[in-house]
């Protein structure tokens, strides 16, 4: 099962930022914050990850509490492309076994024109 | 660089039939994934590869479901006999290597069984 909990759907206005949040209270001190996202009739694709220092690339930011029970995923521009499902995950970024992605059902985001 | 190739992209087949879907990763990606997708839920992993081995079959219904990942490359799914609750999106990914940050997902194949 899913170690995440997120909000099954918001909107946001096309230029505004875009705030998703996530809660992962059970999150041990060896796993990561990956956030995924699902365009319609697509398969994921990788946004951003991290650990507990606030990660910014090309496409996002990530804000991950200092507690790291819950993160946000920030569009800074929302456009109408971004319009998808969300995905937030946790998992051990080392080992020796399987690192398959558990994926809950995400938050489905909708940006208005 | 090319994506992950799957093919075919939609199956429609009758119950009890079988089925095979196709994968090719991105060249060089030693691990490779086959999720399935039910409608309104998230992926979820059926069996990983790490080249030619099986590193999590754990999810796979193996009285129906087998997979295969012959000289570490190519990978082909198959149902048989195919149930309708088996009807779903297909997703194959790849990685570099294990526990690399990003997987890399294909368009899926999405099946429907009657």
């Amino acid at each position: 099962d899913a170690k995440t909990t997120q909000p099954p759907s918001m909107d946001c206005a096309e230029g505004r930022a875009a705030n998703l949040p996530c809660n992962h209270s059970t999150i041990s001190g060896n796993e990561y914050v990956y956030w995924y996202r699902q365009i319609h009739s697509q398969g994921p694709q990788y946004i951003i990850h991290g650990l507990k220092n606030n990660e910014t690339n090309e496409m996002a930011s990530l804000i991950i509490t200092e507690d790291r029970k819950s993160s946000t995923l920030i569009l800074p521009h929302a456009t109408l492309r971004d319009t998808a499902v969300y995905y937030c995950i946790v998992r051990v970024r080392s080992g020796g076994g399987a690192d398959g992605l558990t994926f809950g059902k995400g938050t489905h985001l909708i940006i208005q024109p | 660089e090319a994506g992950v190739a799957q093919s075919p992209r939609y199956k429609i087949i009758e119950k009890r039939q079988s089925v095979a879907f196709w994968c090719n990763p991105i060249s060089g990606h030693a691990t490779l994934y086959w999720y399935q997708q039910i409608l309104g839920q998230g992926p979820k992993l059926l069996i990983q590869f790490q080249n030619n081995g099986v590193v999590d079959d754990s999810q796979l219904p193996k009285d129906r479901f087998s997979a295969e990942r012959l000289k570490g490359v190519d990978s082909t799914l198959k149902i048989q006999p195919a149930k309708l609750e088996d009807s779903a999106v297909y997703l194959c990914a790849s990685s570099t290597q294990r526990f690399t940050y990003e997987q890399y997902f294909g368009p899926g194949t999405r099946l429907t069984v009657t």
